[in-house]
């Protein structure tokens, strides 16, 4: 049973318009939540976090949302460019588990010019 | 200041063979954790590493297996290969501590059973 889940496999963005990629847990233990970029042949880099106590950080053109009560975490590319093509990965974790991460499975991203 | 390094790069085993893989973290980072990432899967957690001991582990079969020396690079074994076992295998470097921190990931190691 999947623990965090991204239902979109894909998505499929104009250049300059929004991106949002969304992301479900199911374990109300999560209080740390994580977003990653990989490209082909390399390894994820980190894009930006969220802890619990909070429900929105920022950082340049990426935003992260949390909604505790649905279970639900998004992110928000604005302006999408041609370089942000990738898979994006959730994460998240609980303060007992240390450095475990559960991740989703990922979703493609594709901005188009 | 350099990355989280892997080698090698790329495997092809057979089955029944084992395998052992190599992860340098970045300089100072005391925590290594190590992922299989297959089509649809997303990263799976295997194992993490702080202070040469094994912390947290994830939902794998014992014939993988990992250690962590005293300078903090890692290494990850599996023993009796499957073709199942063929995947992307990631390493991921952290500071680690009381808090979270960010994980830095490595280029990764894709393993090929045959």
């Amino acid at each position: 049973d999947q623990q965090v889940k991204q239902n979109s496999p894909s998505l499929s963005v104009q250049e300059g318009r929004i991106s949002i990629l969304n992301c479900d847990y199911t374990n109300s233990m999560f209080d740390y939540f994580l977003w990653y970029k990989k490209y082909p042949a390399e390894g994820p880099t980190f894009l930006i976090s969220i802890s619990s106590i909070k429900d929105k950080n920022e950082d340049g053109r990426f935003t992260v949302f949390l909604n505790k009560s649905a279970k639900h975490l998004s992110l928000h590319i604005v302006p999408s460019q041609p370089g942000d093509s990738a898979v994006y990965f959730c994460a998240a974790s609980a303060r007992n588990y240390g450095q475990n991460f559960v991740f989703g499975p990922g979703t493609r991203l594709s901005v188009l010019p | 200041k350099a990355g989280v390094t892997q080698t090698p790069r790329y495997l092809i085993k057979t089955r029944g063979q084992q395998v052992t893989l190599s992860c340098s973290p970045i300089s100072g980072h005391r925590s290594v954790s190590w992922y299989q990432q297959t089509p649809g899967q997303g990263l799976q957690f295997l194992f993490e590493y702080f202070s040469e001991t094994q912390r947290n582990k994830g939902n794998f079969p014992g014939r993988f297996s990992g250690r962590q020396f005293s300078n903090s690079r890692s290494e990850m074994n599996v023993s009796t290969l499957e073709l199942g076992d063929s995947a992307l295998y990631l390493c991921a470097s952290s500071l680690a501590g009381q808090n979270y921190n960010e994980q830095f990931f490595g280029p990764g190691t894709r393993l090929t059973v045959l």
